[in-house]
């Protein structure tokens, strides 16, 4: 099976900070991994695809990169909406996938 | 656009079954397009992927509880099904119809979810 090791489990930001989540697998996943948001209440959210692609509608403060086992999740500059909690999903072995632990977001 | 709705109980007793569906509008349970899945959320925790089934039928499940889970289709009511056995307090969660797209793995449709909490 497939680990994801996601971090921080938590994070404190201020508006307009710099933001970045990493996630790494256990194995090669190649690109095959998404990030998702999560606001409380709500089901999660498609935000990244295939470690570095922007899902339409999805404002571009948001970003993804690397590949092989290596993720990082960036917010360039943070909004008082983005607080959530952040997950990557690894599908390398689609259908069969596996979520990191998640990272919630707050504003200092 | 798919749109996706969980149904089923609320409150299950320990060692019992739950069992819930999802009905699928906007679009066919046939569709080689998805994976039709399950992801489950405890209270306060993160997402854990139950399983999945495909139009041909062929199912996937998680390892750590494939020997509890069974999830079916019913073509006619356009529904599919989850049915995790022996529960346990652990089971108690939030649980999520979802759909992935068969050629991209992204989860693009999502049920409200609803919580089931099991106790006696």
């Amino acid at each position: 099976d497939i680990q994801m090791t996601q971090s921080p489990s938590s994070l404190s930001a201020s508006v307009g900070d710099r933001v970045t989540i990493t996630c790494q697998a256990s194995q090669d996943i190649s690109n095959y991994l998404n990030w998702y948001q999560q606001k409380p209440g709500k089901a999660p959210k498609l935000l990244i695809y295939d470690a570095s692609n922007l899902e339409t509608g999805v404002p571009s403060r948001f970003s993804g990169s690397g590949s092989g086992t290596d993720f990082t999740f960036t917010i360039s500059s943070l909004q008082p909406e983005d607080i959530a909690t952040y997950y990557c999903q690894q599908y390398d072995n689609l259908p069969l996938n596996t979520f990191g632990q998640g990272t919630k977001l707050e504003i200092k | 656009q798919l749109q996706l709705q969980e149904s089923g109980p609320g409150l299950v007793k320990p060692s019992e079954t739950l069992s819930l569906t999802c009905t699928v509008s906007g679009g066919s349970i046939s569709s080689s397009s998805y994976y039709w899945g399950w992801i489950r959320q405890p209270p306060g925790k993160g997402l854990e992927w139950i399983g999945s089934i495909y139009y041909s039928g062929s199912t996937y499940y998680n390892p750590s509880l494939k020997s509890r889970v069974t999830i079916s289709v019913d073509t006619s009511k356009n529904q599919f099904s989850l049915k995790l056995s022996s529960v346990t307090a652990a089971d108690t969660a939030v649980y999520y119809c979802a759909v992935a797209i068969a050629a991209a793995g992204t989860i693009d449709y999502w049920g409200q979810g609803t919580l089931v909490t099991v106790s006696s």
